[in-house]
């Protein structure tokens, strides 16, 4: 059962540290996304990256950093940099080739909580 | 830079009534269009796209969007909706910018179906 996993659902800490969120596909897509989804906001660009080794900053990747290890493998680590991290984060998923666009494959998403 | 207004955050409607979901964006070149559904629970997914062709669209679920380039928008209709229906929606668009493709997404419209 192909799809984008997200550990954990629920996550809380202390303001000051850093934590970091999983997203894991085996889609064999190139592309990953992480967006930040705030009420009223919709869904903005944090970090995406669209080949291993190689990755670019979004609309808002002040305070968060990412790796790409692994084409299966997109974690995102929230700094102690990031001003207001308490939000709903979602990993996404696309194919890349010769179509302009391909449509992104959503995870369940992490609800990080900061104290 | 893009941007992608929808502009209703919520709307209620009764069973069997009708629904439009306006969404209008800005960008003068070729753009490729998207509504994606997020039902309580669930997993952000993919109601239909728009890259080329007919400009009306059919998606999942009875769904449905038509394109006018004139007036920047793509509008999602259904003719008579459910009470499975109640879910936050979002139009995107992706478009060329520097670099590359970006997906922008609106803020979303809530859409509650009163049984």
């Amino acid at each position: 059962d192909g799809g984008i996993t997200q550990s954990p659902k629920y996550l809380f800490r202390k303001e000051g540290q850093n934590v970091t969120l999983s997203c894991e596909q085996n889609l064999n897509h190139d592309a990953m996304y992480w967006y930040r989804q705030d009420p009223g906001q919709g869904l903005r660009l944090i970090y995406y990256s669209q080949i291993v080794n190689d990755f670019q900053k979004g609309d808002i990747a002040e305070g968060y950093s990412v790796s790409r290890e692994k084409k299966e493998s997109f974690p995102l680590t929230v700094t102690s940099a990031q001003k207001n991290p308490t939000a709903f984060y979602l990993c996404a998923s696309s194919m890349m080739g010769t179509a302009p666009a391909y449509e992104q494959y959503f995870g369940p998403g992490t609800r990080l909580t900061v104290t | 830079a893009q941007s992608v207004s929808q502009h209703n955050h919520h709307v209620i409607l009764s069973e069997a009534a009708s629904l439009e979901l306006g969404c209008n964006y800005s960008y003068g070149g070729t753009v490729n269009l998207f509504w994606y559904v997020q039902y309580p629970g669930q997993h952000l997914q993919l109601l239909l796209k728009y890259f080329s062709g007919d400009p009306l669209v059919k998606g999942i679920k009875g769904f449905e969007a038509e394109f006018i380039k004139s007036k920047f928008s793509f509008n999602l209709r259904k003719p008579s909706v459910q009470w499975s229906d109640t879910a936050e929606y979002f139009c995107a668009v992706n478009a060329r910018e520097t670099g590359g493709f970006k997906t922008i997404f609106g803020a979303g419209t809530r859409l509650f179906v009163k049984a």
